[in-house]
């Protein structure tokens, strides 16, 4: 069953205006989260992360924000570019788990020059 | 930095057979993690090496297996191969649990 839900299979967004993408989890006992974003052809790349003791982090356009009592998270990226056209994936764990982390299917955003 | 290889980058085989995906993580990292993408399905997660030891394991069949040698680099192994198993799978590695994971790009396999 999947623990990491986005619903969203795409999104398309004008350059320069907010991209905001969804991601919904299960599993109360997940304690950090993560953003990847991933090109055709290439693996995932980390873009950003938080744990369950923050509700925001920030890191330069991108912001995800964390509700846990409504066990949703979100990417906000801010202004959106070309360049940010890709698929995402949020993903989850909890801790003492290692690195086993669950993903969701993958939001492909494109960002309309 | 050189970052995490996969090897080989796309395979073909037929059904029945086995075949053994090699993954080479970045220098000093000691966790791999090995996971299927399949359409619809997202990355699946396959199971966890570190320091030679699985240490997590995803929910799959036995035919999936793994191994992770003393210099870090691990493969990952499928038996009697089905249909259902044409995939790409991604190799990760990180330094340490709840690391930041950097991916390989990936073996595409194939399976008539």
């Amino acid at each position: 069953d999947q623990q990491v839900k986005q619903n969203s299979p795409s999104l398309s967004v004008q350059e320069g205006r907010i991209s905001i993408l969804n991601c919904d989890y299960t599993n109360s006992m997940f304690d950090y989260f993560l953003w990847y974003k991933k090109y055709p052809a290439e693996g995932p790349t980390f873009l950003i992360s938080i744990s369950s003791i923050k509700d925001k982090n920030e890191d330069g356009r991108f912001t995800v924000f964390l509700n846990k009592s409504a066990k949703h998270l979100s990417l906000h990226i801010v202004p959106s570019q070309p360049g940010d056209s890709a698929v995402y994936f949020c993903a989850a764990s909890e801790k003492n788990t290692g690195n086993q982390f669950y993903f969701g299917t993958g939001t492909s955003l494109t960002v309309i020059p | 930095k050189a970052g995490v290889t996969q090897t080989p980058r796309y395979l073909i085989k037929t059904r029945g057979q086995q075949v053994t995906l090699s993954c080479s993580p970045i220098s000093g990292h000691r966790s791999v993690s090995w996971y299927q993408q399949t359409p619809g399905q997202g990355l699946q997660f396959l199971f966890e090496y570190f320091s030679e030891t699985q240490r997590n394991k995803g929910n799959f069949p036995g035919r999936f297996s793994g191994r992770q040698f003393s210099n870090s680099r691990s493969e990952m192994n499928v038996s009697t191969l089905e249909l259902g198993d044409s995939a790409l799978y991604l190799c990760a590695s990180s330094l340490a649990a709840l690391n930041e994971q950097f991916f390989g790009p990936g073996t595409r396999l194939t399976v008539l």
